[in-house]
């Protein structure tokens, strides 16, 4: 059975522009969650996704959004990059947004901001 | 509020001895669930165990073992005869159940676990 997935694996991006993350679920999930691990900060956590719609967001500016399509992959896009957004950032998902689920990771997107 | 702390920033040792990652939480919630991640260089988190707050037996796997005690707020993990393949980052985690909207993992800072051949 297939991992979550992300794409791509590493992202160049100047200050000013706009990112796009990419992240499929594992099969049969519904739930997909994003975190940033920043140098020194940590993993911090930036959405839940559950059947399309946005359920929970961490302490993130609006430039951090994001969508679910109906096949459960999701998106995440940031505005405006700025260069402590440099980070790696982490795709999960659960079977159905449980509280009691574990959450499965993807091998992440590195985003280097210059 | 929620909190996982892992005091433990940096841990060396050499293949084959014993190493415990220590791990404390804070949370207000009689129900809530604990993990263990392993993050190897390449990033991918990689799950190793689930404990919910009411199971307080602890679990052995292989080599790996960890002990739940509530009255101190502490979720440990234990490699005996660690390995140099067991060399990565270390993360400890939690998750509220009853808390509506709050889907998420809390994460300790991570223990950088670093074994010498």
């Amino acid at each position: 059975e297939a991992g979550v997935t992300q794409s791509p694996t590493h992202l160049i991006k100047t200050r000013g522009q706009q990112a796009t993350l990419r992240c499929s679920p594992i099969s049969g999930h519904t739930s997909v969650y994003w975190y940033q691990q920043a140098l020194g900060l940590g993993l911090q956590f930036l959405l839940w996704y559950d059947e399309g719609e946005e359920r929970n967001r961490g302490n993130f500016p609006p430039r951090f959004s994001g969508r679910q399509f109906p096949n459960y992959s999701s998106e995440l896009n940031v505005n405006a990059l700025e260069l402590e957004d440099s980070a790696l950032y982490l795709c999960a998902s659960s079977f159905a947004g449980k509280r009691s689920e574990t959450q499965y990771f993807g091998p992440g997107t590195r985003l280097l901001v210059l | 509020a929620q909190k996982v702390t892992q005091a433990q920033t940096e841990i060396s040792v050499v293949e084959k001895e014993d190493v415990t990652l220590d791990c404390v939480y804070e949370t207000r919630d009689t129900t809530y669930y604990l993990f263990w991640y392993k993050q190897p260089p390449s990033g991918e988190l990689v799950f190793l165990i689930r404990r919910n707050s009411f199971d307080e037996q602890n679990e052995i796997s292989g080599r790996y073992s960890w002990n739940f005690q509530k009255s101190t707020s502490s979720f440990n993990f234990t490699i005996t005869a660690s390995q140099v393949v067991d060399s990565a980052v270390y993360f400890c985690a939690l998750s509220e159940a009853k808390v509506q909207g709050a889907q998420k993992l809390v994460f300790g800072q991570g223990t950088r676990l670093t074994i010498n051949p």
